[in-house]
C-alpha cells in the first residue's frame, strides 16, 4: 500500500461545469503525478509536482490545471470538462530510491456528458 | 525522446503454461524498464524493474523480465501461468540521461487471459 488516496473514485458531470479531483498521500514523497489512462494510448501525463507550488506540464495539459499548497496533497482542476475529458485520472507518487518508480492511486473515474 | 512499444493488444495462455508478454524500447542512453500490472478497476502495480547488471530480472508473483540491449528489448515472463494473471501490462521506460524531467513513458499495455 503505497498511502494514496483519490477522491471522488467516480463522477458524472456535465460538459461545461469545473471538476477537481483530489489525490492525498501520507508518504511525504516530493514527486507527484496525474496521469489519464484511454483505451489505446496507455497513460499519459497531465501534470507533475516537484515541491509545494512546484508544478510543471506534461505531455495532455491542456484544459487541467494543478495546484500543490500541502506536500501531501495534488488537486486537478477541468475548469470547463469536455467530453473528451472522460477518462480514468491516476495520481502516483515516485518512489524515493534513485530508480524512481512510481506507486499509483486507485484511480478516479470520470464521465462527461 | 524515449518511447515504448507493446506489439500484442492481448496475449492468450492456457493455465500452466509459460507465457510471455513483449515490450521493446528506444532511448538514446541506458534505459531504466519497469513493468506493471492493473487489475480491473484498480490503479498500477509495480512488479519489477531493469537498471543495471543481470540481464534477468526477478519480480512480484512469480514474474520475471529478460532485458536485451541488442534488441532493445524488455519481455516479461512467467514459467507457469495463472488465472489470477490475466490483467493488464504496462511496460514503462525512463532514460536516466535525461539532463531535464525524467518522465516515465509508458507503452499502450497488452491484456493477458489465462484460460483455465
Amino acid at each position: 500500500d503505497a498511502g494514496i488516496t483519490q477522491s471522488p473514485r467516480h463522477k458524472v458531470t456535465e460538459t461545461g461545469t469545473p471538476v477537481t479531483l483530489r489525490c492525498h498521500q501520507t508518504e511525504n514523497h516530493r514527486y507527484m503525478y496525474w496521469y489519464r489512462q484511454d483505451p489505446g494510448h496507455g497513460l499519459r501525463l497531465i501534470h507533475y509536482s516537484y515541491g509545494v507550488k512546484d508544478t510543471d506540464k506534461g505531455e495532455v495539459s491542456d484544459g487541467y490545471s494543478v495546484s500543490r499548497s500541502k506536500t501531501e496533497d495534488f488537486l486537478l482542476t477541468l475548469e470547463s470538462a469536455t467530453s473528451s475529458q472522460t477518462s480514468v485520472y491516476f495520481c502516483a507518487i515516485r518512489s524515493g530510491t534513485d530508480t524512481g518508480e512510481l506507486f499509483f492511486g486507485e484511480g478516479s473515474r470520470l464521465t462527461v456528458l | 525522446a524515449q518511447s515504448v512499444a507493446q506489439p500484442e493488444d492481448q496475449v492468450n495462455v492456457a493455465e500452466g503454461n509459460p507465457l510471455t508478454v513483449k515490450c521493446t524500447y528506444s532511448v538514446s542512453g541506458n534505459p531504466y524498464l519497469f513493468w506493471y500490472v492493473q487489475y480491473p478497476n484498480r490503479g498500477l502495480q509495480f512488479l519489477l524493474k531493469y537498471i543495471t547488471g543481470d540481464n534477468l530480472v526477478k519480480g512480484s508473483y512469480g514474474f520475471e523480465a529478460e532485458f536485451n540491449k541488442s534488441q532493445t528489448s524488455f519481455h516479461l515472463k512467467k514459467p507457469s501461468a495463472l488465472v489470477s494473471d490475466s490483467a493488464l501490462y504496462f511496460c514503462a521506460v525512463r532514460d536516466p540521461m535525461n539532463t531535464g524531467f525524467q518522465k516515465l513513458v509508458f507503452g499502450t499495455g497488452t491484456r493477458l487471459l489465462v484460460s483455465p
